[in-house]
């Protein structure tokens, strides 16, 4: 069964660095997500991403982040300059046109 | 702006026992409905969903969810929990396309033997 897949799992980063979490959605799926969870919250939309460009956008998709598909298959989530409050978990999503499908996610610790 | 609410935040069921957690959710239509779980460490996977026509709709691992559009509740239930089903779940509400996912805060669910 296609599956979405996120890398790495797990990113330790220092405060005002650059990361970017990478994604490979199900292959015939035409809509991408970011969404994240901080630890023992709920799960928050950021962005999603159809047509190779930004469809909406949360208040939390601030110009901080960024986001990509910068070939057949890979989407990307940037965040130019990290900061304490982005530790969290970031799923990435993908779907035909209304049911999403989520990967394991990639949790992300800013020191 | 669309909400969902789960009133439970922890709910402890025997195994064998059924189970019923409740979601209730603000928006301005019809909306389109989800379920998911997450085990500990582990992504969300889809239980369940809503979109239209039979308003009681079967999931996988034996899970079902009634949409009441008069009390705007969409209600998932079991009829007799396993110990694999304890995890945290999450009800979710969408207008369609390319809409993101609106969350509930989510029930831990705890099976004691």
């Amino acid at each position: 069964e296609p599956e979405v897949t996120q890398t790495p799992s797990h990113q330790v980063t220092q405060m005002g660095q650059e990361v970017i979490l990478r994604c490979v959605p199900i292959s015939n799926h035409l809509y991408f997500y970011w969404y994240r969870q901080i630890l023992g919250q709920k799960v928050e939309f950021l962005v999603s991403f159809y047509n190779n460009e930004i469809s909406e956008k949360s208040e939390i998709f601030d110009d901080q982040f960024s986001v990509e598909r910068p070939d057949g298959s890979n989407f990307t989530l940037k965040i130019r300059s990290t900061k304490l409050e982005d530790s969290a978990m970031y799923f990435c999503a993908s779907s035909t046109v209304d049911t999403q499908y989520f990967g394991p996610g990639t949790r992300l610790t800013v020191l | 702006a669309q909400s969902v609410t789960q009133p439970d935040i922890h709910i402890t069921v025997s195994e064998g026992a059924s189970l019923e957690l409740r979601c209730n959710y603000s928006y301005g239509a019809t909306p389109y409905l989800f379920w998911y779980v997450q085990s500990p460490g582990q992504g969300l996977q889809l239980l369940l969903k809503y979109f239209s026509g039979d308003t009681l709709v079967q999931g996988i691992k034996g899970f079902e969810a009634e949409f009441k559009r008069s009390q705007s509740s969409f209600n998932l239930r079991k009829p007799s929990v396993h110990w694999s089903d304890a995890a945290e779940y999450f009800c979710a509400v969408m207008g369609g396309g390319a809409d993101g996912l609106t969350f509930g805060k989510g029930t831990h669910l705890i099976i004691q033997p």
